[in-house]
């Protein structure tokens, strides 16, 4: 069954870090392109970030460049999300999905939830 | 970056035809992908690379679009299609990947 599985969410001050983790299973996870990709209550779908599937590129949103880095553990079948400097304005249910190759994110998780707060 | 443009709302009757529209110039460059989203769940690919369906999606999901804009067509709308609705493509800069804001479907 092909599934991906977040965690490592939580209530973290401002200013704070967290590092968010994506299991991956049934399906070769090192062939595939992989996205995070956040929604704030009650908000729309906002991508974050981007790593492809060797982890030689990596691309950010501008609203997190700086702040939030993307890696991966081909070994594990793992994705990461390391997040720095957290603000009020990140707090949202994050996501992993993946990159079909046809540019379409046809795998998502059920993400995990990042309140930013004091 | 890049933006994508939908209507917030849209209404449609049970067993009528509605059309969701998304708008943007990166459209121009890099194909549309629809997805749908239910309260409390993961999005879901519906349409991808502007007219293609998955396996496993109902045939009444259909796509298209020309220019800087981009379609989703459900034909014989159920009262399960009741759903918030994205598009999203890649920008122009191939950097960065956008969602326009969704459009809430009603099945009345």
């Amino acid at each position: 069954q092909v599934q991906l599985v977040e965690s490592g969410g939580g209530v973290v001050q401002p200013g704070g870090s967290l590092r968010l983790s994506c299991a991956a299973s049934g399906f070769s996870f090192s062939s595939y392109d992989m996205h995070w990709v956040r929604q704030a209550p009650g908000k729309g779908l906002e991508w974050v970030a981007f790593i492809q599937y060797d982890g030689s590129s990596k691309y950010f949103a501008d609203s997190v460049k700086g702040r939030f880095t993307i890696s991966r553990d081909n070994s594990k079948n793992t994705l990461y999300l390391q997040m720095n400097s957290l603000r009020a304005e990140d707090t949202a249910v994050y996501s992993c999905a993946r990159d079909s190759t046809r540019g379409a994110f046809d795998i998502w998780g059920q993400g995990t939830l990042v309140t930013v707060s004091s | 970056s890049s933006m994508l443009t939908q209507d917030p709302a849209v209404s449609v009757a049970l067993g009528q035809t509605v059309r969701i529209t998304c708008q943007g110039d990166i459209l121009r460059s890099y194909y549309a992908h629809w997805y749908q989203q239910k309260p409390g769940q993961a999005p879901i690919l519906l349409i991808y690379v502007k007219d293609n369906r998955p396996s496993g999606i109902p045939d009444r999901f259909s796509g298209s679009g020309s220019g800087n804009t981009a379609s989703l067509t459900i034909t014989g709308a159920q009262a399960e299609d009741e759903a918030d609705y994205y598009c999203h493509s890649r920008d122009t800069d191939g950097n960065h990947w956008v969602f326009g804001g969704g459009t809430k479907l009603t099945v009345l």
